[in-house]
């Protein structure tokens, strides 16, 4: 079982829909989550970075962490075009410090104008 | 432009030969790490490093790959002998001193071999 499993997709919804991504993850040691976006010969972009359980909002993005159900999600509220991308969750556990990230392999989404 | 800087951007080598791949972090950061993205894979860690330190070289292949980052001047990726398997994208990261503090990235140097 991968650490971090991510539907690949593609994802294709029509521009002012909400999208919904998730990352499912099997190590509960895992406390730090992530959201970074990708746009093609690009490097990762970060967009959300939480760590309890609960909702985190920045615009139209919300990232959602379920602890129990080691469940994340991200929602995009009112999708542009421009979103179109590779969204890749990234997770971490330590308390101890600056640790490698173990990503999902990201789900390729795009918006219909 | 104060984001991690990578070059080059694209490397093409033939097989036998060494790459070096360069990494500037961001400005105040002292902490590197280095991920590789296959075709159609997630990004995979390779290794973390501190000034003139590495911290964790788990995902580093065991042969023909190292790192640095030396107390002046940007962190180096060392392939030595590339294989065709070698072709990827290979990307740097940064972050902050101060604990868990989010990984910023640079957009990478595709390698290609011949």
């Amino acid at each position: 079982q991968k650490e971090v499993e991510q539907d690949p997709g593609p994802l294709s919804v029509p521009e002012g829909a909400i999208v919904s991504l998730n990352c499912t993850y099997s190590n509960s040691a895992f406390q730090y989550f992530m959201w970074y976006r990708q746009y093609s010969r690009k490097g990762p972009e970060l967009l959300m970075y939480t760590y309890s359980s609960g909702n985190k909002e920045d615009g139209r993005f919300t990232a959602q962490v379920d602890k129990s159900s080691k469940y994340i999600s991200l929602f995009i509220r009112d999708s542009q075009p421009s979103d179109s991308a590779t969204y890749l969750c990234a997770i971490y556990g330590s308390n101890f410090g600056n640790e490698k990230l173990t990503f999902g392999t990201g789900t390729r989404l795009t918006i219909i104008p | 432009n104060a984001g991690v800087m990578q070059n080059p951007r694209h490397l093409v080598r033939r097989r036998g030969q060494e790459a070096r791949l360069r990494c500037s972090p961001m400005k105040g950061h002292s902490h590197v790490y280095w991920y590789r993205q296959l075709p159609e894979e997630g990004l995979k860690f390779m290794v973390y490093l501190q000034k003139e330190n590495i911290i964790d070289e788990s995902g580093m292949p065991k042969e023909r790959f190292s790192a640095e980052f030396p107390k002046e001047g940007p962190s180096i990726l060392r392939i030595q002998q590339v294989v065709r398997g070698d072709s990827a994208a290979y990307f740097c990261a940064s972050s902050g001193t101060t604990d868990n503090q989010p990984q910023h990235f640079g957009d990478g140097t595709r390698l290609s071999i011949l």
